[in-house]
């Protein structure tokens, strides 16, 4: 069975801690994306890698990061996060012919 | 930009009544269509897809034809069942795009009653 997954389903970080989203795909997927969820707004992409240590940016990159030095692992990084950073974050992975996107199950992050 | 409207939920039905989610998308050229289903506290998941005009997906007895004239994409199941609960997203990625990026709509919830 193909699996995207997240570490964390719920977390809880102050305001300025730098807070890491780790997700892994066993698909041997190119490309991985993670996605932010918010209610009203649908899914909006942040970042997303199409090989490894290659990222590039998607909607509203600001205030995040990412990493990919494997294949299967891709990072999304909070440098120092905000209020306004609480969300649904869903990380999708897919293959270079775009026939579909995995997701994982999503980690909800509050930030306090 | 591209973009997706759908019509704002909830949306609330009896079991086996008619389901239609309209969905209408803004695109240059000419891009495949994706209906996303998330069931409560998971993912999403594929449901259907199109990938050029007049094709039709279907899946788990949901429909939705790609109809290039009126630019629309609406999901439709003629019996719903309680467990079709869940929200329902659409979404287009452009064929030009090689990486596969998704543009979703904000999301269509479905609530089915006994």
């Amino acid at each position: 069975d193909v699996k995207v997954t997240q570490s964390s389903r719920y977390l809880v970080k102050r305001t300025g801690e730098k807070v890491f989203l780790e997700c892994v795909q066993d698909m041997d997927h190119e490309n991985m994306f993670w996605y932010r969820q918010d209610p009203g707004l649908g899914l909006r992409l942040i970042y997303f890698s199409y090989d490894v240590k290659m990222k590039e940016k998607g909607d509203i990159p600001e205030g995040y990061s990412v990493s990919r030095e494997k294949k299967e692992r891709f990072s999304l990084i909070l440098e120092s996060a905000s209020t306004n950073q609480t969300s649904m974050y869903l990380c999708a992975s897919g293959d270079s012919q775009n026939t579909e996107a995995f997701f994982g199950q999503g980690t909800r992050l509050t930030v306090v | 930009g591209d973009s997706v409207t759908q019509m704002e939920g909830p949306v609330t039905l009896s079991e086996e009544a008619f389901l239609t989610i309209n969905c209408t998308y803004t695109a240059t050229g000419y891009p495949s269509l994706f209906w996303y289903v998330q069931y409560p506290g998971e993912g999403l998941q594929l449901l259907l897809k199109a990938t050029k005009a007049d094709d039709k997906g279907s899946n788990k007895g949901f429909e939705a034809t790609y109809r290039k004239e009126t630019t629309s994409f609406h999901l439709e199941k003629g019996s719903v069942q309680v467990s079709d609960s869940a929200v329902y997203f659409c979404a287009l990625s452009r064929t030009t795009d090689s990486w596969g990026k998704l543009q979703f709509g904000a999301g269509t919830q479905v609530v089915v009653t006994p």
